[in-house]
């Protein structure tokens, strides 16, 4: 079974511009975490997304946002960057059977954004 | 603001011995633990979800417990090998608050970054 992918791996962006993230999640997968790593903040929630809906929000700014489709793959896009956005994007896929609450996440490689 | 702290920051041990480090979190806050192993330049690999109290779970040569009265994990590597030099990480999933969730919503220590030495 192919695991989580993320693309592209690595970008550089102007401060300024925006940028959109792709995760395509495990094949059954329904849910799709998205965090953010930072040497400062260590991994932090972004969102989470279920049959399209999000179920949960992290506290970053209106600036970030994401959207599921139906096949299950999950955007991220951030407007308006700024320097301190430059980090490790990780997205991660379950099964969410236990209703989300217990199951494993399976993270994808992240994708390495840094802001210039 | 969930506070799951790991300890030590850091270890540094030889290939053989046996090495342990702990994973706090509020007491109070507890639905469900998971603990990651994130080696460099590939992706954090998940080693156990534990939920309830006096769990233990266990891989190969790695073995985790779980305190939720008290609010601690232990992780446990014996007899570790080079390849375990990793970042070990734990990840606290709280109750689901009043009418929200808690989907997806882990809450990550700051790692301990173990070094093996051949």
């Amino acid at each position: 079974k192919a695991g989580v992918t993320q693309t592209p791996r690595y970008l550089i962006k102007t401060r300024g511009q925006q940028v959109t993230l792709s995760c395509s999640p495990i094949s059954g997968h329904r849910s799709v975490s998205w965090y953010q790593q930072t040497p400062g903040q260590g991994l932090q929630f972004l969102f989470e997304y279920f049959s399209e809906t999000q179920r949960n929000k992290g506290n970053f700014p209106g600036r970030f946002s994401g959207r599921q489709f139906s096949n299950s793959r999950s955007e991220m896009n951030v407007s308006t960057l700024e320097l301190g956005d430059s980090a490790l994007y990780l997205c991660a896929s379950s099964s969410a059977r236990a209703g989300g609450t217990t199951d494993t996440q399976y993270f994808g490689p992240g994708t390495r954004l840094t802001v210039l | 603001i969930l506070n799951v702290e790991q300890s030590p920051q850091s270890l540094h041990v030889q290939e053989g011995d046996s090495t342990n480090f702990t994973c706090s979190f509020p007491s109070s806050n507890f639905y469900a633990l998971h603990w990651y192993r994130w080696e460099t330049a590939k992706s954090p690999e998940a080693l156990f979800v534990m939920t309830l109290n006096g769990d233990e779970k266990k891989k190969g040569r790695i073995s985790a417990t779980l305190n939720t009265k008290e609010g601690y994990s232990y992780l446990y590597i014996k007899g570790s090998q080079p390849e375990d030099s990793a970042t070990y990480l734990c990840a606290l999933l709280p109750p689901r608050g009043a009418g929200g969730t808690s989907y997806g919503k882990l809450t990550f220590g700051q790692g301990t970054i173990l070094t093996v030495h051949p």
